[in-house]
């Protein structure tokens, strides 16, 4: 059973700080995706990451895939007011449904 | 082009009544997905739809909760007889393909059930 795990729960930071949230899973991810959900507002998509090892990268935002596809962590430079939302990762080659995405990290950026 | 759209946005109901909450996909996308969440929480699965297979209904939490998909385009998901732990934003997503492919996810803004 993959359960995907995603750390912190919630974090408050201000305005120009970094920060990394991290997702993690007991098994082997095909691929994964990142999304976030802005409130009142239905999840968007980030980035997928296929390969182990792979970072990308997203204006002020770096994804990166572990070399043994297990985890991933999203870091933001600089976070502004506008990046705050719930980050959510999801298991997007598993095939049980029920255990694809993770709980979310909820961000607030404070001005 | 036309987003995942979801109706309606809010409702309001009485414990013990039935909803019917709808979605309608984007055109030409064969997997269409239900998820709950809580306030503050990540999304719960509740139903997968795939073309013309049979539904994945794993995440259904009680005989209350169907659903259904006309057509291979619009869906319904009702609950009968609505309790207060009902209470959730309901979230309709589709795709173009689903199990296994890393394809992007299409959310609907998602309808806020409220059960008094």
């Amino acid at each position: 059973t993959q359960l995907l795990e995603q750390s912190p729960q919630f974090l408050s930071i201000q305005e120009g700080e970094n920060l990394t949230v991290y997702c993690n899973s007991s098994s082997v991810f095909s691929s994964l995706q990142w999304y976030r959900q802005e409130p009142g507002e239905g999840p968007v998509l980030l980035v997928t990451v296929v390969t182990g090892g792979e970072v990308k990268k997203l204006k002020r935002l770096t994804f990166q895939f572990g070399d043994a596809r297990k985890d991933s962590s999203l870091h933001i430079t600089a976070a502004q007011p506008g990046d705050t939302g719930l980050y959510l990762c999801y298991n997007s080659g598993g095939s049980n449904y029920k255990l694809t995405f993770g709980k979310g990290t909820l961000l607030t950026v404070n001005p | 082009g036309a987003g995942v759209s979801q109706s309606p946005s809010n409702k309001v109901t009485e414990k013990g009544k039935d909803v019917e909450l709808r979605c309608d996909p984007i055109s030409g996308h064969t997997a269409l997905y239900w998820y709950r969440q809580s306030l503050g929480q990540g999304l719960e699965f509740l139903i997968y739809f795939q073309g013309n297979s049979a539904p994945d209904k794993s995440g259904l939490p009680s005989d209350r909760f169907s659903a259904e998909r006309t057509g291979g385009s619009v869906s319904t998901l009702t609950i009968q007889r609505t309790q207060q732990e009902d209470s959730a934003v309901y979230l309709c997503a589709s795709s173009l393909v689903g199990r296994g492919a890393p394809y992007e996810q299409y959310f609907g803004p998602g309808t806020r059930l409220t059960v008094t």
